[in-house]
């Protein structure tokens, strides 16, 4: 059940753009990203909750495709201060018992 | 206001000994998450708590791993016997809500265990 996060790992010139994929198996309910720098706590970026909506953050959007089970993380104009580990937390239904399932992380450079 | 805050901050422990770790999450926050995180790899789910429910325990690794919430407020991880691979950061988080919600992160603590 634990979504698939990829790529692994992306190395970036400032100014370039990325997309990070998460992908599940199973149906999802809402997708949740967080980015952790290091050495530093994860930090909320966004939730997405309904299939094909988009939401931002500075230059950082996201899509949730209900169908293909997937949500992916764009990232537009990558700053330096977009490195760090990005992961995905997923939600498979609305219930009450119920917990993020986490991916592995993509770990994301941006050089000058 | 105040964020997650967890302490100590380092906990460094001889094999065998019990330790207890801190979270204090934000104020009117009915759930709240214990992860451990080990060096480059990803959130392992340990435990969760909302509101007056009963604790969510299935990430807990074994039963030297044990969790409590006082009062719905400050929690407690406790890990008896520590073992070398218990060695990791320790990361407590909370929401205002349940999983549904944005969650707050500590600042983690970091447990070596030699």
């Amino acid at each position: 059940q634990q979504p698939v996060q990829s790529p692994q790992a992306v190395i970036l010139r400032e100014g370039e753009d990325a997309v990070i994929n998460c992908s599940s198996s199973k149906a999802l309910y809402s997708v949740h990203w967080y980015r952790q720098k290091h050495g530093e706590a994860p930090v909320f970026l966004m939730i997405l909750l309904k299939g094909g909506e988009q939401k931002g953050h500075e230059k950082i959007s996201a899509s949730f495709n209900e169908k293909k089970q997937q949500s992916s993380l764009y990232l537009t104009a990558s700053q330096l201060s977009y490195s760090g580990t990005y992961f995905c937390g997923t939600l498979f239904n609305a219930g009450n018992n119920r917990k993020l399932i986490w991916g592995l992380g993509t770990s994301l450079a941006v050089n000058p | 206001g105040a964020g997650v805050s967890q302490s100590p901050s380092n906990k460094v422990t001889e094999k065998g000994k019990d330790v207890e770790l801190r979270c204090d999450p934000i104020s009117g926050h009915t759930a709240l998450y214990w992860y451990r995180q080990s060096l480059g790899q990803g959130l392992e789910f340990l435990i969760y708590f909302q509101g007056n429910s009963a604790p969510d325990k299935s990430g807990l690794p074994s039963d030297r791993f044990s969790a409590e919430r006082t009062g719905g407020s400050v929690s407690t991880l406790t890990i008896q016997r520590t073992q070398q691979e218990d060695s990791a950061v320790y990361l407590c988080a909370s929401s205002l809500r349940g999983p549904g919600y944005e969650q707050y992160f500590g600042p983690g603590t970091r447990l070596t265990v030699t």
